[in-house]
């Protein structure tokens, strides 16, 4: 079965410290696809990233940078020099790709991330 | 702008009685979802679309109803059958399943009176 895991339900940090979020998924498929979304207080969900399973190549996007290590099935995602507009929740989502049948999208519980001035 | 816009924002339900969430989309995508977010659970799947006059059950479809009878339109009926409402409710769309990231709306928040 599809699964993700974000042990961390909460985190606090100071401003300008680096902070990880941790991300792990479990799949029996070959091929998927990886995602992290944004959720400021607004409620939308606000897409960061999308990774296959053939790119293990990690990002990095200004101050956020991703881990994706296949070996131990993790997806981590981290905020450098974080500020108070990181602030948000953070959903880690993992995605079949089978063609043949709707597509479902599996996401974590997602973990709160404060960021404290 | 292209967006997702769901309305409304709060929405309060009586016992006994239905409720339709509505959700409008100008990106031209085909396909159309509605998740339940409850505190520490992330998202669940109602139901989904991924073609005009077709959806299909998600993984909590008890109680909800759906109609996708226009591709830029997908509203959401909570009936009375399901007895624990109270969640936040989000609409999302992709153009392609799976591999494309999803747009969202901003949500729609259901309490019960």
């Amino acid at each position: 079965a599809q699964k993700v895991t974000q042990a961390q339900t909460e985190i606090s940090v100071v401003e300008k410290e680096d902070v990880t979020l941790d991300c792990v998924y479990e799949t029996r498929d070959t091929t998927y696809y990886l995602f992290w979304y944004k959720q400021p207080p607004s409620g939308e969900l606000v897409f960061l990233i999308r990774r296959n399973s053939f790119d293990e190549q990690n990002e990095i996007s200004g101050r956020y940078s991703w881990n994706f290590q296949k070996s131990t099935s993790s997806f981590n995602f981290t905020i450098t020099a974080s500020q108070v507009v990181d602030s948000a929740v953070y959903f880690c989502a993992l995605s079949e790709a089978r063609k043949t049948s709707y597509d479902k999208v599996i996401f974590g519980p997602g973990t709160s991330l404060s960021v404290i001035p | 702008d292209g967006g997702i816009t769901q309305s409304p924002k709060y929405l309060f339900r009586k016992e006994g009685q239905n409720v339709t969430l509505s959700c409008e989309q100008n990106l031209n995508h085909d396909a159309m979802y509605w998740y339940r977010q409850d505190p520490g659970q992330g998202l669940r799947l109602i139901y989904y679309s991924q073609i005009v006059n077709d959806f299909q059950k998600g993984d909590i479809a008890e109680g909800y109803s759906v109609s996708r009878e226009k591709k830029e339109s997908f509203p959401l009926t909570v009936t009375s059958a399901q007895k624990n409402p109270t969640a936040f409710y989000l609409c999302a769309s992709t153009n392609r399943t799976g591999w494309q990231p999803q747009h969202f709306g901003d949500g729609t928040r259901l309490s019960i009176l």
